[in-house]
């Protein structure tokens, strides 16, 4: 079975400065993908970067990259000079290539980003 | 960016009542997919289909049911709501070969 955890509920970071978000994965299958979406208040989930088991560079979408530690199954999110907009949930979802293609969803980290 | 649509955005409805959350995306994704998501908290599949005809219960127990007639249409319909339905249904889509998941802007459904 696959699972994500994600061991902060709440985090605060000034504005401008880096932050980074844990996530860590199980899952025994070989081939995998990892998510990062971000949820605002309004409720929908937007998706930010992607990385797949196989890439051998870390992934990386303007202010957002993805930390990938593969033999120590993380995959943290890194969001650099951070802004007031950056206020939102986290999700760290991992996608098994064997198990149907469903992505799992971690418990999700509330980011604050102070002025 | 997305081209997936749900309605209706906001459900406030009486216990007993039947309803059909809407969903439906233009994208020609084969994949779609509903979650439920309590506030602040993780989003738990609860339906998936891979195609018209094809209907899958996810990992999380629901008492609601879908339907895949059409490519670009999937329902979800409750047909007794009680309280405990009370949460956030979020639909989802991607093609076969599609590492992106595609959302919708999710029901906030409250049975009182």
């Amino acid at each position: 079975a696959q699972k994500i955890t994600q061991t902060q509920p709440g985090m605060f970071v000034q504005e401008k400065e880096a932050v980074t978000l844990d996530c860590t994965y199980d899952t025994s299958d070989p081939s995998y993908g990892l998510f990062w979406y971000k949820q605002p208040s309004s409720g929908e989930m937007i998706f930010l970067i992607y990385q797949g088991s196989y890439d051998q560079q870390n992934a990386t979408e303007g202010r957002y990259s993805l930390n990938f530690q593969k033999a120590r199954k993380s995959a943290n999110l890194v969001i650099s000079a951070s802004q007031l907009g950056d206020s939102a949930m986290y999700f760290c979802a991992m996608r098994v290539n064997n198990a149907g293609n469903m992505l799992t969803f971690g418990g999700g980290t509330r980011l604050m980003v102070k002025p | 960016e997305a081209d997936i649509y749900q309605t209706p955005r906001y459900l406030v409805i009486g216990t007993g009542k039947k309803i059909t959350l809407e969903c439906s995306q233009t994208m020609g994704h084969d994949k779609m997919y509903w979650y439920q998501q309590d506030p602040g908290m993780e989003l738990h599949l609860i339906h998936y289909s891979y195609g018209v005809n094809s209907t899958e219960k996810g990992d999380l127990s629901s008492e609601s049911t879908v339907s895949r007639i059409r490519t670009e249409h999937f329902p979800l319909t409750l047909e007794s709501a009680r309280p405990s339905h009370t949460s956030q249904y979020l639909c989802a889509s991607n093609s076969f070969s599609g590492e992106k998941l595609f959302f919708g802007s999710g029901t906030q459904l409250s049975v009182l």
